[in-house]
């Protein structure tokens, strides 16, 4: 089975240009979430999508958003970019049924870098 | 709100000597709780999980945890460390009535020395 592989795996933008992040799930996964994790701190939940809807949100503002496609792979979209942006971007797969999840597989991660 | 605490930030420990690293938890619903460990430059990989059933969980890389309900805590267990255990643990939990998301502590980095 594969895992959950994300692209790219580092990037560096500019202050108020946009950037996509892309991520595969793992094969038989249906939902996905997306985390930040900036130097020196654990992941902040950003966002998760099931069935290509998204139910959960975290303290995040409206430029963070996302994508969920048929095949359960997912796009992370930020808007605007802020220095305070740079961070590891992390996404988690999971099998979600009849409300039991049965836990998260990790991705690499895309290193973002705003100067 | 859900929160995780990670007391330590580091836990310096000698090589084939046991450790344990610290996790309190706050949460007004049942959770669900797991340890991942990060190495550098890399995601998060699942030590272990609890989801229900008993208290003990055994993971891999012979790292175990226990759920104490009542102390809200899940500590993270070795009873002998290796140089290539060297990396950050983060602790989580995630509310059974929610999105499942994962809430983190701010992790421990665990440094085995030779």
């Amino acid at each position: 089975e594969t895992g959950v592989t994300q692209s790219p795996t580092h990037l560096i933008k500019t202050r108020g240009q946009q950037v996509t992040l892309r991520c595969s799930s793992q094969s038989g996964h249906n939902t996905v979430s997306w985390y930040q994790q900036a130097l020196g701190q654990g992941p902040q939940f950003i966002f998760q999508y099931y069935r290509e809807e998204e139910n959960g949100r975290g303290n995040f503002p409206p430029r963070f958003s996302g994508l969920q496609f048929p095949n359960y792979s997912s796009e992370l979209n930020v808007n605007a970019l802020e220095l305070d942006d740079s961070a590891l971007y992390l996404c988690a797969s999971s099998l979600s049924l009849n409300r039991i999840n049965y836990g998260y597989t990790f991705g690499s991660g895309t290193r973002l870098t705003v100067v | 709100a859900q929160s995780v605490t990670q007391l330590d930030s580091q836990v310096p420990v000698f090589e084939e000597a046991p450790v344990e690293l610290r996790c309190n938890y706050s949460s007004s619903v049942s959770v669900y709780l797991f340890w991942y460990v990060q190495y550098p430059n890399q995601g998060l990989q699942l030590l272990l999980k609890y989801l229900s059933g008993s208290t003990l969980v055994k993971g891999i890389n012979g790292f175990e945890a226990e759920f104490n309900k009542s102390q809200t805590s899940f500590h993270l267990r070795k009873p002998s460390v290796h140089i290539s255990d060297t990396a950050e643990y983060f602790c989580a939990v995630s509310e059974m009535d929610s999105s499942y998301k994962l809430i983190f502590g701010s992790g421990t980095r665990l440094l085995v020395r030779p």
